[in-house]
C-alpha cells in the first residue's frame, strides 16, 4: 500500500491562497468520504485543521478549507500568515490498510 | 482539555520489544478509538494501528507481524509493543484519539516520544 502522493513543497506570500493536492485511488480518497488533514510544526502535537474532506474542528481557523474530486482531495489556505509555515499531511480511510497517510507538504510563507 | 502523553525508552537494542505507553489526562480512555503513528527522521508519518476501549485491535499490515496494542482503562492509557526492532524503526512515535463523530480523523494528539534503535 503506498501513502498518498502529495506535493513535497508549497509556497506563497503573505495574504495569498495555496491549495495542497493529496492523489489516492479509488480504494482511499475516491471512494471514502474520510480524508482529514494534519498541521504540524517541529516539537509540537499535530493539529487536526480538517476531517471528513471538508469539516472543520472548532477553533480552527476558517482560512482552511477542504475539498476533494475523484481521488484527489484538496487543502486551501487562504490569506496565508507567517504561521502556516509548517508541514501538512492528509489522512484517508483506506479499505486495504485501514488508514494511510499521504508523503507530506512543507508550506513556505515567502 | 484532553492530553495526551506517551512514555518509554529513548534507546532501544536492535532485536529487542519497543514499548511505549500513551496515559490520557483530562478525560476518559473509555467509549474511544485510539492509535499510534510514527515518523523516521526525514520521512512522513505512518499509521501503526488502532485499539478500541474495549481491546479490539487493527494493524497496519506492514507491522502486523511484530506489533501488539493494549490498553489498561484502569489507569486511563494504552500502549504499544513493537517487537523485533531494526534501525529501521526509529522514529518519533505519536499516540492520538480518533474523533468521536466519525471514528475516522486524529482529533488529539501526543507530542510524540523519539525512539532510536541501536547498539
Amino acid at each position: 500500500q503506498s501513502a498518498l502522493t502529495q506535493p513535497a513543497s508549497v509556497s506563497g506570500s503573505p495574504g495569498q491562497s495555496i491549495t495542497i493536492s493529496c492523489t489516492g485511488t479509488s480504494s482511499d480518497v475516491g471512494d471514502y468520504n474520510y480524508v482529514s488533514w494534519y498541521q504540524l510544526h517541529p516539537g509540537k502535537a499535530p493539529k487536526l485543521l480538517i476531517y471528513d474532506v471538508n469539516n472543520r474542528p472548532s477553533g480552527v481557523s476558517n482560512r482552511f478549507s477542504g475539498s476533494k474530486s475523484g481521488n484527489t482531495a484538496s487543502l486551501t489556505i487562504s490569506g496565508l500568515q507567517a504561521e502556516d509555515e509548517a508541514d501538512y499531511y492528509c489522512y484517508s480511510f483506506s479499505s486495504s490498510i485501514s488508514y494511510v497517510f499521504g508523503t507530506g507538504t512543507k508550506v513556505t510563507v515567502l | 482539555q484532553v492530553q495526551l502523553q506517551e512514555s518509554g525508552p529513548g534507546l532501544v537494542k536492535p532485536s529487542e520489544t519497543l514499548s511505549l505507553t500513551c496515559t490520557v489526562s483530562g478525560g476518559s480512555i473509555s467509549g474511544y478509538y485510539w492509535s499510534w503513528i510514527r515518523q523516521p527522521p526525514g520521512k512522513g508519518l505512518e499509521w501503526i494501528g488502532w485499539i478500541y476501549y474495549n481491546g479490539a485491535t487493527n494493524y497496519n499490515p506492514s507491522l502486523q507481524s511484530r506489533v501488539t496494542m493494549s490498553v489498561d482503562t484502569s489507569k486511563n492509557h494504552f500502549s504499544l509493543n513493537l517487537y523485533s526492532v531494526t534501525a529501521a524503526d526509529t522514529a518519533l512515535y505519536y499516540c492520538a484519539r480518533y474523533i468521536p463523530v466519525t471514528q475516522k480523523s486524529l482529533d488529539m494528539w501526543g507530542q510524540g516520544t523519539m525512539v532510536t534503535v541501536s547498539s
